[in-house]
């Protein structure tokens, strides 16, 4: 079964770090997601890609926050300069677009991401 | 706004109980969409059901039934003879896009109920 990969399942960096998150998506979908669950709360949009741009963001995805979609099939998620409220579980999703749209985001198992 | 609620924020039941987790949600929109979705201990998030707000039908699949009521602005979700293997915790999201990465603010989720089956 086809499914979204994510990369590393676990990163801890210093405060103040640029931190990479690595993601490889469904290969036949189009739109692409980030969501983050700090530890014990609910999960939050982030951004969301399509057509090799942003098309949706949140208040949380700020300027120390950005995407890309380097070489067609791995979308990354950058964060610039690492602070400690940046601690949390970054989730990558991706959804197929098109006249049947099944309705399911598939997501991956997770980047923990700990900013010491 | 959109918002959901998920006032349980954990259940605890014996084996082979029914269990409900609840659902409030708010939008001002006509058109919108309701999920589950189950994020057992491994962490990933498994999408369990998508519901728009034109079918208020409920829904049964195996042990699990959804009951949509736009009544109340509610859509719970019933686990029937619950197993040890359903304890994870459980999320409510509601998108105003057909779309289920969601409109303008993605996907909005509810703050999640851990449900914990003890054997």
């Amino acid at each position: 079964e086809p499914e979204v990969t994510q990369t590393p399942s676990h990163q801890v960096t210093q405060m103040g770090q640029e931190v990479i998150l690595r993601c490889v998506p469904i290969s036949n979908h189009l739109y692409f997601y980030w969501y983050r669950q700090i530890l014990g709360q609910k999960v939050e949009f982030l951004v969301s890609f399509y057509n090799n741009e942003i098309s949706e963001k949140s208040e949380i995805f700020d300027d120390q926050f950005s995407v890309e979609r380097p070489d067609g099939s791995n979308f990354t998620l950058k964060i610039r300069s690492t602070k400690l409220e940046d601690s949390a579980m970054y989730f990558c999703a991706s959804s197929e677009h098109g006249d049947e749209d099944t309705g399911e985001l598939f997501f991956g198992e997770g980047s923990r991401l700990t900013v010491l | 706004a959109q918002k959901v609620t998920q006032a349980q924020t954990e259940i605890s039941v014996v084996e082979k109980e029914d269990v409900t987790l609840d659902c409030v949600y708010e939008t001002r929109d006509t058109t919108y969409y309701l999920f589950w979705y189950k994020q057992p201990p491994s962490g990933e998030l498994v999408f369990l059901i998508r519901r728009n707000s034109f079918d208020e039908q409920n829904e049964i699949s195996g042990r699990y039934s959804w009951n949509f009521q736009k009544s109340t602005s509610s859509f719970n979700f019933t686990i029937t003879a619950s197993q040890v293997v359903d304890s994870a915790v459980y999320f409510c999201a509601l998108s105003e896009s057909q779309y289920s990465g969601g409109g303008a603010d993605g996907l909005t989720f509810g703050k999640g109920t851990h449900l914990i089956i003890q054997p």
